[in-house]
């Protein structure tokens, strides 16, 4: 079946390092990927997406492009700040699917 | 435009009764899906709705169910509470529900429901 699957977290960076979170999928049809983030005692809101292969999603200064061929939409940022520390989540919808299947989650904290 | 609107925010049952969450979605979308958010589990479609039909639902137990109405709002019930639902139940809703694949969704901010 559909699936995701995101680096394990919690990943703890300084001010200004450079963030990675990796995502892989699979998937049965042409699905669109999304990364999705949420801060402490909200719900998700849509970071950035990509709807077809070679796609790049950016907002932010985050940005993740759809690879087709490694099944992947790794999430990259040149310089996280504190405001930045969340939990990040990778997700994909299959069109006509009628729902979206979300990766465990990758909790990132910044500090000063 | 108001986001996407869950009452209660907080809850809290005890085990065997039955609950009510509600959602309403940002004005003029149609399509609203629910979802359980557990630390163990993470987060677990639940059901989507459009117009007022369910259009897919995932791999929860006949307790759990839903409705949508005209208005589009949703409503999920849970019937004979257990220790094991007590999550974080997260609405969320998007306006081009025809292309379900590429919407982006909306969340509101979550009912967190505790089962003593």
């Amino acid at each position: 079946g559909d699936s995701v699957t995101q680096m394990e977290g919690p990943v703890t960076l300084s001010e200004e390092a450079f963030l990675t979170i990796n995502c892989t999928y699979t998937a049965t049809g042409y699905p669109s990927l999304f990364w999705y983030v949420q801060y402490p005692g909200e719900g998700l809101q849509l970071l950035l997406k990509a709807t077809k292969a070679d796609d790049k999603g950016s907002n932010k200064g985050f940005e993740a492009t759809y690879r087709k061929e490694t099944t992947s939409f790794h999430l990259e940022k040149g310089s996280v700040q504190v405001s930045d520390s969340a939990v990040y989540f990778c997700a994909l919808s299959i069109y006509g699917g009628f729902k979206t299947i979300f990766g465990a989650g990758t909790r990132l904290f910044v500090k000063a | 435009k108001a986001g996407v609107t869950q009452t209660p925010r907080y809850l809290i049952k005890t085990r065997g009764q039955q609950v009510t969450l509600s959602c309403s979605p940002i004005s003029g979308h149609r399509s609203v899906s629910w979802y359980q958010q557990t630390p163990g589990q993470g987060l677990q479609f639940l059901f989507e709705y459009f117009s007022e039909t369910q259009r897919n639902k995932g791999n929860f137990p006949g307790r759990f169910s839903g409705r949508q109405f005209s208005n589009s709002r949703s409503e999920m019930n849970v019937s004979t509470l257990e220790l094991g639902d007590s999550a974080l139940y997260l609405c969320a809703s998007s306006q081009l529900a025809e292309s379900y694949g590429t919407d982006t969704q909306y969340f509101g901010p979550g009912t967190r429901l505790t089962v003593l």
